[in-house]
């Protein structure tokens, strides 16, 4: 099983300001198979970036991900104030899936 | 519009059974593989299961592998997830979710509000 270990755990940031998050892997990943999505209190999860890098549908292009192997990083270029919110990591190249524990994005 | 609405969630004792359902809409059911993924409260997300399309190829967590069973019926829009001899550790919301694609390596890219199972003698 790999296991994606999400770092920090928790991030304080100021509306406007840049956040980078990092999804690291237990073992190399194909890059095609990365997802990254956003949760926020009492709502379902949404996809934002699956490939490691694609955006999905209708995801503002602040958003933005990078990496290969097993280090992968979720960029946010300018923080809104929705975007605060817990992000989860998840690889889907092999079976089991899994996800990373997540990073909350907190106002600071 | 993309609805995924579960069912049969609710109360049961330790090593006992329970089905859940999930009725899609708004797209061709059969194009696409469907999942199960579970939160248990106030955690975070854990993969449980995934279908093909075709229903012909199935795919489990090793938590629940032995135990659960996921199936679907085309002809009825519906989503299936058998969950048998059940255990505290499996009190969650499970979440219906439609993959982007038929197969197994795409991700999830729509998710249903999600059913409470409560496992407790």
């Amino acid at each position: 099983e790999i296991v994606l270990t999400q770092s920090p755990g928790t991030l304080s940031l100021s509306p406007g300001e840049r956040a980078a998050l990092s999804c690291r892997a237990s073992q190399s990943l194909s890059s095609s198979y990365l997802a990254w999505y956003q949760q926020k209190p009492g709502r379902t999860p949404r996809l934002l970036i699956y490939g490691a890098s694609t955006r999905a549908t209708g995801i503002p292009d602040r958003f933005s991900g990078s990496g290969s192997g097993t280090d992968f990083t979720l960029a946010i270029s300018r923080l809104e104030p929705e975007d605060f919110a817990v992000y989860y990591c998840q690889h889907y190249g092999t079976s089991p899936r899994t996800f990373g524990g997540g990073t909350k994005v907190e106002i600071k | 519009e993309v609805q995924l609405l579960e069912s049969g969630g609710g109360l049961v004792q330790p090593g006992g059974s329970l089905r859940l359902s999930c009725e899609a809409s708004g797209f061709t059911f059969s194009n696409f593989a469907m999942s199960w993924v579970r939160q248990a409260p106030g955690k975070g997300l854990e993969w449980v299961s995934t279908i093909s399309g075709n229903g012909g190829n199935t795919f489990y967590a090793d938590s629940v592998k032995g135990r659960f069973t996921i199936s679907r019926d085309n002809s009825k829009n519906t989503l299936y997830l058998q969950m048998n001899s059940l255990r505290a550790g499996d009190t969650a919301v499970y979440y219906c979710a439609k993959d982007f694609g038929g197969g197994y390596y795409f991700p999830t890219d729509y998710w249903g509000q999600g059913t409470l199972v409560t496992i407790s003698s």
